[in-house]
């Protein structure tokens, strides 16, 4: 069983709020990744990092920012929510190479 | 650019049957080959991991075979269950930038 946690598991959310996910894993993996998922639809990769201090955007762009300033902790935040960002965020970490381990995710509803 | 495709999008068996899923990818510079399932609003667990060196992997009824060289996977369910149903994803890991490129999933329904 792999040790990553997401909060909060569901949000909602009034238009214009700022808003943070938090992501942490005690795997001490180096690399992790914020995904973005519609309901039945494919993955999209937003942000990854491979280290502290490492942030990179991923194929799909967002408006949404991460920071990587501890090894086990990968928070992403949307300045400002609109309801063009209602979806779910899956958070995930892995050593080099290695099987992704997958958080159970952040529902968001962006009203 | 790296595309994975899985086929078939949607598959319904009776419990018992075994099964193949399928997974194809266009870039053969691949570090490994993941499957994964995942339940309806919940993240992903992984399944089996492949290194580009392996042909295949097993674990308990599941057995995930790669081709490397063709550019195809398959992930055989033996013995299906109910429990089994889930969507199926693979997603290959590219040498050039250590990111997962995911396939868009099989749907999976065992039925009683």
């Amino acid at each position: 069983e792999a040790d990553i946690y997401q909060t909060p598991r569901y949000l909602v959310i009034g238009t214009g709020k700022k808003i943070t996910l938090e992501c942490s894993q005690t795997m001490g993996h180096d690399k992790m990744y914020w995904y973005q998922q519609d309901p039945g639809m494919e993955l999209h990769l937003i942000h990854y990092s491979y280290g502290v201090n490492s942030t990179e955007k991923g194929d799909l762009s967002s408006e949404s920012t991460v920071s990587r300033i501890r090894t086990e902790h990968f928070p992403l935040t949307l300045e400002s929510a609109r309801p063009s960002h209602t979806s779910q965020y899956l958070c995930a970490s892995s050593e080099w190479l290695g099987t992704q381990y997958f958080g159970p995710g952040t529902r968001l509803l962006v009203l | 650019k790296q595309e994975v495709t899985q086929i078939p999008a949607a598959l319904s068996v009776p419990e018992g049957e075994n099964l193949v899923l399928n997974c194809s990818f266009t870039d053969s510079a691949i570090y490994n080959l993941q499957w994964f399932r995942q339940d309806p609003g919940k993240g992903l667990t992984s399944l089996l991991l492949i290194q580009s060196s392996q042909r295949e992997q097993t674990s308990g009824r599941l057995n995930a075979s790669l081709d490397k060289s063709s550019g195809r996977s398959t992930l055989y369910i033996a013995a299906s269950q109910p429990g089994d149903s889930a969507t199926y994803l693979c997603a290959v890991e590219m040498d050039s930038s250590y990111k997962l490129i995911f396939g868009s999933g099989t749907r999976l329904l065992v039925r009683p």
